[in-house]
């Protein structure tokens, strides 16, 4: 079963620092990855997909990587706002017939402070 | 383009009772999947449906069940509500066969008492 471990569970950082979130997997036989945030009491919103093909995604400050084989991806966020104070969900869709389904991370919840 | 939207948001209600959510994806969006989300668990998947039919379902019992029409809108119910089913329920759709990007509804908060 495709389990996925998010460290830190928590962050604080000061505004305008680069920071790295962690995510991994024990499977690298996945379809795709995703990134997702989350803000108290909403849904989730995509950040990046990544296929499994490829190595990494950009969107604006964001930037998402992926090492299949070694069953790892970072989301680094550059230059930090206090906006950007959310929980970081990641998500794997396995190759399996249960790729239906994402099986997801606990989440970084991170706080950027003024 | 509007997201997926989720009805309602919110609702409480007592142990034994039944609750039937429903979930529109995105236009032209024919996968629809739902996904439990508790403190303590984080997100779990429920079952994904594309073109009305069930192509996956978590591990979760037989209370839990769902459906989809034939315009992708989806509804899923909980009978027999126990205390705890309390959890954000969430409802996300994708194109692509159902192996694209996911987007993700705001939710509907349950409160079993």
């Amino acid at each position: 079963k495709q389990e996925v471990t998010q460290i830190p569970a928590a962050l604080s950082v000061p505004e305008g620092e680069n920071l790295v979130l962690n995510c991994s997997f024990t499977d690298s036989a996945i379809y795709n990855l995703q990134w997702f945030r989350q803000d108290p009491g909403k849904g989730l919103t995509s950040l990046l997909l990544i296929q499994s093909s490829q190595r990494e995604q950009t969107s604006g400050r964001l930037n998402a990587s992926l090492d299949k084989s070694s069953g790892r991806s970072t989301l680094y966020i550059a230059a930090s706002q206090p906006g950007d104070s959310a929980t970081y969900l990641c998500a794997v869709r396995p190759q399996s017939n249960s790729g239906y389904a994402l099986n997801f991370g606990k989440g970084t919840s991170l706080l950027v402070t003024p | 383009k509007a997201g997926v939207t989720q009805t309602p948001r919110y609702l409480i209600k007592t142990r034994g009772q039944q609750v039937t959510l429903s979930c529109s994806p995105i236009s032209g969006h024919r996968s629809v999947s739902w996904y439990q989300q508790t403190p303590g668990q984080g997100l779990q998947f429920l079952f994904e449906y594309f073109s009305e039919t069930q192509r996956n379902k978590g591990n979760f019992p037989g209370r839990f069940s769902g459906r989809q029409f034939s315009n992708s809108r989806s509804e899923m119910n909980v009978s027999t509500l126990e205390l705890g089913d309390s959890a954000l329920y969430l409802c996300a759709s994708s194109a692509a066969g159902g192996f694209g990007e996911l987007f993700f509804g705001e939710g509907s908060r349950l409160t079993v008492l």
